[in-house]
């Protein structure tokens, strides 16, 4: 079936270094599928951060940004430079259209002042 | 601007016995509705996806006797858990849309059963 596999746990990064969160998909049954992250902060519903639809392109959002490699089948998440505030639970996910997301396992991010 | 609610956002119910949460789309037609569910320590799994004018389409471990959802229009769904046991505790989370746009999701209702 259709999947998602994210770096699973917790990410602790220093305020100002850089992240990645890796993510692989999984589409087996959706040739092309749509790829997103969402974020969830404490105590907020699940909201989405980027998402990329076309295979080759970027995403772009508060700084965040993910490329959708279809050669590694991969979207991995990535920022500069991250701020206190970009503590929360990050989801991979992919969808076909008209299909709902799936998602991965989700990455709890903490970031150190 | 387009929001999600769900309700109640926490639930205790007895084994056993049946519970039935509600999700509200307000802003925008929900013209497709997925629940979802998070139990402890694992991601949210789809249930069901819910799509106007469609069949309710339940996935893989789900059952419509089991988790039975309505969605009379294009702003309400509700599912009930029924005959909850301790492996259905757990976060519901509902995720709204309309046509093939942004997918809204509510809070979620966190479900505990003793």
């Amino acid at each position: 079936g259709d999947s998602v596999t994210q770096t699973e746990g917790q990410v602790t990064v220093s305020e100002s270094k850089s992240l990645i969160i890796n993510c692989t998909y999984s589409a087996t049954s959706i040739g092309y599928p749509n790829l997103f992250w969402y974020v969830r902060y404490p105590g907020e519903g699940l909201q989405l951060l980027l998402k990329v639809i076309t295979a080759g392109q970027k995403g772009s959002s508060r700084g965040f940004e993910a490329t959708y490699n279809k050669e590694a089948t991969s979207f991995h998440l990535q920022k500069a430079s991250v701020q206190e505030s970009d503590s929360a639970v990050y989801y991979c996910a992919l969808s076909g259209n008209n299909n709902a997301p799936r998602f991965g396992a989700g990455t709890k991010l903490s970031v150190k002042p | 601007g387009a929001l999600v609610y769900q309700y109640p956002r926490r639930t205790i119910c007895k084994s056993g016995t049946s519970m039935r949460m509600e999700c509200q789309a307000v802003g925008f037609q929900a013209t497709s509705v997925a629940w979802y569910r998070q139990s402890p320590q694992k991601t949210f799994e789809l249930i069901a996806l819910s799509t106007v004018n469609s069949a309710i389409k339940y996935e893989q471990n789900f059952t419509q006797e089991k988790f039975p959802i309505s969605h009379p229009n294009l702003s309400f769904s509700s599912m009930t858990v029924l005959n909850a046991y301790l492996e259905d505790r757990g976060l519901y989370l509902c995720g709204a849309r309309q046509g093939d746009t942004e997918v809204f999701f509510g809070k979620g209702t966190r479900l505990t059963v003793v």
